[in-house]
């Protein structure tokens, strides 16, 4: 089992679909992540959960809603999407940053290629 | 406020060349930096990380890294540069210190790395 896997992983929707990316971490983890990134952009967090409460949410539209079940999975639910939303969507999971032993290493999944017609 | 500088968006190296690709960061305290690498299409995967101690630190992959405080640096360098090392290079710097302690991963722009034959 790789560390950090993510389904799946090229999607395309149009602007009414409703779709979700998951993501999934055997590494045991407490706190998993959502960034964005978009072509020639730096990478954009979008949403932090540590055991299982989002705890950061970097302005990002309603269009996008994540869910985290267990401290394994994160999903992003994705509803009337925009073009511009097309990206690469990368999960990542981490120690819990509010750990002791926290170091702020960022273990990634491979990403999900979204592209909205 | 905290932040990494990647001065150089795009190199080109040749076959057996030696490289390095720059990376400066702005942080308040002791920094914890990485270097991550991204093939096309791919998710990120870390290369090497400083924490503390020694200032010449070794990654997978023949990469090595050297923290020069004086300088606010961190320089990824590599002997020998191989065709498949060209991919796009991400330097980050955990925010370790923020109010909310939500393990926030602060990246550079990236640089996009090209072999020539």
């Amino acid at each position: 089992e790789t560390g950090v896997t993510q389904t799946p992983r090229h999607l395309v929707m149009g602007m009414t679909n409703k779709k979700s990316l998951k993501c999934e971490q055997h590494l045991g983890h407490n706190a998993m992540y959502w960034y964005k990134q978009s072509a020639k952009k730096p990478l954009e967090l979008m949403f932090v959960y540590s055991l299982e409460e989002r705890v950061e949410n970097n302005s990002v539209p309603s269009r996008f809603s994540p869910e985290c079940p267990n401290s394994s999975h994160l999903f992003l639910h994705l509803h009337t999407l925009q073009p511009e939303d097309s990206a690469l969507y990368l999960c990542a999971s981490s120690q819990d940053p509010a750990g002791g032993t926290y170091t702020g290493e960022l273990f990634f999944g491979e990403g999900s290629r979204l592209t909205v017609l | 406020a905290q932040s990494v500088t990647q001065p150089d968006i795009h190199i080109t190296v040749s076959e057996g060349a030696s490289l390095e690709l720059r990376c400066n960061y702005s942080y308040g305290a002791t920094p914890y930096l990485f270097w991550y690498v991204q093939s096309p299409g791919q998710g990120l995967q870390l290369l090497l990380k400083y924490f503390s101690g020694d200032t010449l630190v070794q990654g997978i992959k023949g990469f090595e890294a050297e923290f020069k405080r004086s300088q606010s640096s961190f320089n990824l360098r590599k002997p020998s540069v191989h065709w498949s090392d060209a991919a796009e290079y991400f330097c980050a710097v955990a925010n370790l210190h923020g109010s909310s302690n939500t393990g926030k991963l602060i990246f550079g722009q990236g640089t996009t790395l090209q072999v020539k034959p």
